[in-house]
């Protein structure tokens, strides 16, 4: 079984600064990565993932997540934050080893992401 | 154009009273899942069907249940047995050859 900790529930920006929210993972398998954003009242959008190959991972938005296997963690990034950003963002993780469908999706709970203007 | 569906998408319910929550996929997938999604809690798995006519229990399923006759759908019924059942509620596909959930636009149920 995996579990993810994201360890700020929020996180108050001003509008072009840069942001990092974390998130790491626990889990006694290979692992694969994601981080979804949720705008209010509405479901998840997938915004990146990491699956293998470059560590890096860049996906929409101009949000890139970086894959640290030592430090079991997987932070997402932006350089410049826009007031359009505001939204809670959610760090998920799935085992690699696995039939389909016997494992799921473990979510954080979640960060809000504020952007101030 | 392909994707998930979920109605309502405001949803009220009176003490002892059960209602179902629809989730339709045009999407082929295989696997479909229901998360309950509380404040600060993140999302929460209630069921999960992997084929037609299979589902298996998630980490909240009391006093939920769940059918899944046909690929395209998977209700979710919220029975007078759940205590608490004011929650936003999100359901999910995913192709049996692939790990990115496609996300339906949520129900929000609430206790009146």
């Amino acid at each position: 079984a995996q579990s993810v900790t994201q360890l700020d529930s929020q996180v108050p920006v001003f509008e072009e600064a840069p942001v990092e929210l974390r998130c790491n993972y626990s889990s006694s398998v290979s692992v694969y990565l994601f981080w979804y954003v949720q705008y209010p009242n509405q479901g998840l959008q997938l915004l990146l993932k990491y699956l293998s190959g470059s560590t890096l991972v860049k996906g929409i938005n101009g949000f890139e997540a970086e894959f640290n296997k030592s430090q079991t963690s997987f932070h997402l990034r932006k350089p410049s934050v826009h007031i359009s950003d505001t939204a809670e963002y959610f760090c998920a993780v799935i085992g690699t080893i696995s039939n389909f469908g016997n494992e799921k999706l473990t979510f954080g709970t979640g960060t809000r992401l504020t952007i101030i203007p | 154009d392909g994707g998930i569906t979920q109605s309502p998408k405001y949803l009220f319910r009176k003490e002892g009273q059960n209602v179902t929550l629809s989730c339709e996929q045009n999407l082929n997938h295989d696997a479909m899942y229901w998360y309950r999604q509380d404040p600060g809690q993140g999302l929460r798995l209630i069921y999960y069907s992997q084929i037609v006519n299979d589902f298996q229990k998630g980490d909240i399923a009391e006093g939920y249940s769940v059918s899944r006759e046909k690929k395209e759908s998977f209700p979710l019924t919220v029975t007078s047995a759940q205590k608490n059942p004011t929650a936003f509620y999100l359901c999910a596909s995913v192709p049996s050859w692939g790990y990115g959930y496609t996300f339906g636009s949520g129900t929000r149920l609430t206790v009146v």
